[in-house]
């Protein structure tokens, strides 16, 4: 049983519009929510975060919204630009474990055209 | 800030052999993370360290897979007489507690 899904493999926009990258969850244990960003031949790296008392996060082009009781999370990039286009992983933890130890999606590709 | 630094990057082996990875973890982050990734997956938990001790396992980490972190510093990964399935990308992270992971990039083993 998958606890964090990202049903979309794939996503490609447009320079300059806006990405919107979505992760499901079905623990209701989880309450700390992560994206990471994946170039290929690397390793992933932190991109932003949200804890369960929020439902919006903002960090410059990226916003993560929470929607808890849907158990849903969004990332929104605007304006999109090609070096966005990488794998984004959704990770999620729970309030008993750490934020090292998540639980990841399998990720969804995004390609940013110029 | 070097970041997390994992040796080989890449490592073929035949089945039956065992392999060690090694991982670097930022010096000043007291935990340190296993992953394993496979492809079209996403990186999957098998165990971490606070300073030297290992403090959970996942059920993923069979008894041919070890791992140690002495004096707190470098960690290694053992895995004993290798097995197709093994094939993966293992993913070494570090961290301050609660704060989020500082991944390497990785060791991608091919077991033939």
């Amino acid at each position: 049983d998958q606890q964090v899904k990202q049903n979309s493999p794939s996503l490609s926009v447009q320079e300059g519009r806006i990405s919107i990258l979505n992760c499901d969850y079905t623990n209701s244990m989880f309450d700390y929510f992560l994206w990471y960003k994946k170039y290929p031949a690397e390793g992933p790296t932190f991109l932003i975060s949200i804890s369960s008392i929020k439902d919006k996060n903002e960090d410059g082009r990226f916003t993560v919204f929470l929607n808890k009781s849907a158990k849903h999370l969004s990332l929104h990039i605007v304006p999109s630009q090609p070096g966005d286009s990488a794998v984004y992983f959704c990770a999620a933890t729970g309030i008993n474990t750490n934020a090292g130890k998540s639980t990841f999606g399998d990720g969804t590709t995004l390609t940013v055209k110029p | 800030d070097t970041g997390v630094s994992q040796d080989p990057r890449h490592k073929i082996t035949k089945r039956g052999q065992n392999v060690t990875f090694r991982c670097d973890p930022i010096s000043e982050h007291n935990r340190l993370y296993w992953y394993r990734q496979t492809l079209g997956q996403g990186p999957e938990f098998l165990t971490y360290f606070q300073n030297e001790a290992q403090l959970e396992k996942s059920r993923l980490l069979s008894d041919r897979f070890s791992a140690e972190r002495p004096k707190g510093s470098f960690s290694t990964l053992e895995i004993q007489r290798t097995e197709q399935g093994d094939s993966a990308m293992y993913l070494c992270a570090s961290s301050q507690e609660g704060s989020p992971l500082h991944f390497g990039n990785g060791t991608r083993l091919t077991v033939t």
